[in-house]
């Protein structure tokens, strides 16, 4: 099975911050990585697909990069709306794979 | 607008089964990939199954932690999907999410773009 190894577990920005967390997956996955926001109670919510792509309606200050093994996602202005905890996904190779998480805290 | 409602949580007990539902609406269902995806409290998302259209024989994936216990199933002509549980254990509580499947063009994979809200499952005697 892929690992996908996300880093860090936690983290603590101001607003207006910018904040990017990584995602490793333990062998080359192409660009099949996905980006979901959850917030507490609530379903993850789709926010980037093949790496780099803009699920639509999501604000452009998401953005996601990388290839291969090593992906991140970048928030360019870090707002009260962004806290919760963000998950990568691979889904190159069965069974699909999530990263443990990072949970946003806002300072 | 695109809507997921999953049914069918509750509590059981271990070595029970159980079988969830998933209704959609404002899409074609038929021409998707249809994902389960299950979140322990407190834990992190952890995907349990697929299922895939028509077209691929509506070929199923499993995660080892199901596979020979979970079973996905659809009927595409009720816009629904399903997850048949059998002998649950404790491991198994969880908020399990219905997710839609999306191809962004021919050439690319599946992704989970849409969620249900989920519907819980425990485990216990």
């Amino acid at each position: 099975d892929i690992q996908m190894t996300q880093s860090p577990s936690s983290l603590s920005a101001s607003v207006g911050d910018r904040v990017t967390i990584t995602c490793r997956a333990s062998q080359g996955i192409k660009n099949y990585l996905a980006w979901f926001q959850q917030k507490p109670g609530k379903a993850p919510k789709s926010l980037i697909y093949a790496t780099s792509s803009l699920q639509s309606g999501v604000p452009s200050k998401f953005s996601g990069s990388g290839s291969g093994t090593d992906f991140t996602l970048t928030i360019s202005s870090l707002q009260p709306e962004d806290s919760g905890t963000y998950y990568c996904q691979q889904y190159n190779i069965y069974p699909l794979t999530f990263g443990g998480g990072t949970k946003v805290e806002i300072k | 607008e695109v809507q997921l409602v999953e049914s069918g949580g509750g509590l059981v007990q271990p070595g029970g089964s159980l079988r969830l539902s998933c209704v959609v609406s404002g899409f074609t269902f038929s021409d998707h990939y249809m994902d389960w995806v299950r979140q322990a409290p407190g834990k992190g998302l952890e995907w349990v199954g697929r299922t895939k259209h028509r077209a691929e024989n509506y070929a199923t994936e499993y995660a080892a932690s199901v596979k020979g216990r979970f079973t996905v199933s659809r009927d595409d002509l009720k816009n629904s999907l399903y997850l048949q549980m059998n002998s649950l254990n404790s491991g198994d509580t969880a908020v399990y999410y219905c997710t839609r499947g999306f191809q962004p063009d021919p050439r690319q994979h599946f992704y989970m773009d849409v969620w249900g809200k989920g519907t819980t499952v425990i485990v216990s005697s």
